[in-house]
């Protein structure tokens, strides 16, 4: 089946500085990709929708300049958090829609602490 | 707007007791319905789904029905395991590819 990868799993920054995080779909392409956010028990909030070639559409009340997301490839979207702070501390999950119509097919997440 | 409402959490059950997750949606004209599930420290695995009314989704014992009188989705087990514990979103897509819009999850513990 359809399988999307997301690296890294884990990791820990400092204050001020930039993290990205990679999304691939390893055995389709995927021409749009959708990046969430989950805060500690509680639901996934749908960020941006990332689409291949053009700019990502991003939700109300998420900063276009902080949270960098590019789509330049059919296999690979990322997500930058620039400048990350304590509070962008969070699991973030980004899915790709699977061909065929089966819906979506989802990355394991990567846990980001900012410290 | 679209929105899905989910019963609250956790739900604590013994091994193989039976499970019902209620799910409620609001939303114009067919939606598809979902219903993932979400291992410790993990993405989400789709559980189910169902793409039109009275459609029965299904999955490792999993089931649910696309009910558009009483616009619900519920999710049932008749005889839960240990390995069942998660937490469970239910969600609807206004087509096979457009974005998700999740309930807030139902964290299910069974003890053995």
């Amino acid at each position: 089946g359809a399988v999307v990868s997301q690296h890294p799993s884990r990791v820990i920054c400092k204050s001020g500085t930039s993290v990205k995080i990679e999304c691939r779909s390893l055995d389709f392409q995927a021409t749009t990709m959708f990046w969430y956010r989950q805060f500690p028990k509680q639901s996934l909030m749908l960020m941006a929708t990332s689409n291949e070639g053009s700019k990502a559409t991003y939700e109300q009340g998420v900063e276009k300049d902080k949270f960098l997301i590019n789509h330049a490839s059919l296999t690979l979207s990322t997500l930058t958090v620039t400048s990350a702070h304590p509070e962008d501390s969070s699991f973030y999950i980004c899915s790709a829609s699977t061909p065929g119509g089966d819906g979506y097919t989802f990355g394991s997440g990567t846990r980001l602490t900012v410290v | 707007g679209n929105s899905v409402t989910q019963m609250e959490g956790p739900v604590t059950l013994s091994e193989e007791a039976f499970l019902t997750i209620n799910c409620t949606y609001t939303a114009t004209g067919y939606p598809s319905l979902f219903w993932y599930v979400q291992y410790p420290g993990e993405g989400l695995q789709l559980l189910l789904k169902a793409t039109k009314a009275d459609d029965k989704g299904s999955n490792k014992g999993f089931e649910a029905t696309y009910r558009k009188e009483t616009t619900s989705f519920h999710l049932e087990k008749g005889s839960v395991q240990v390995s069942d514990s998660a937490v469970y979103f239910c969600a609807l897509s206004r087509d096979s590819w457009g974005k998700l819009q999740f309930g807030a999850g139902t964290q299910v513990v069974v003890t053995p």
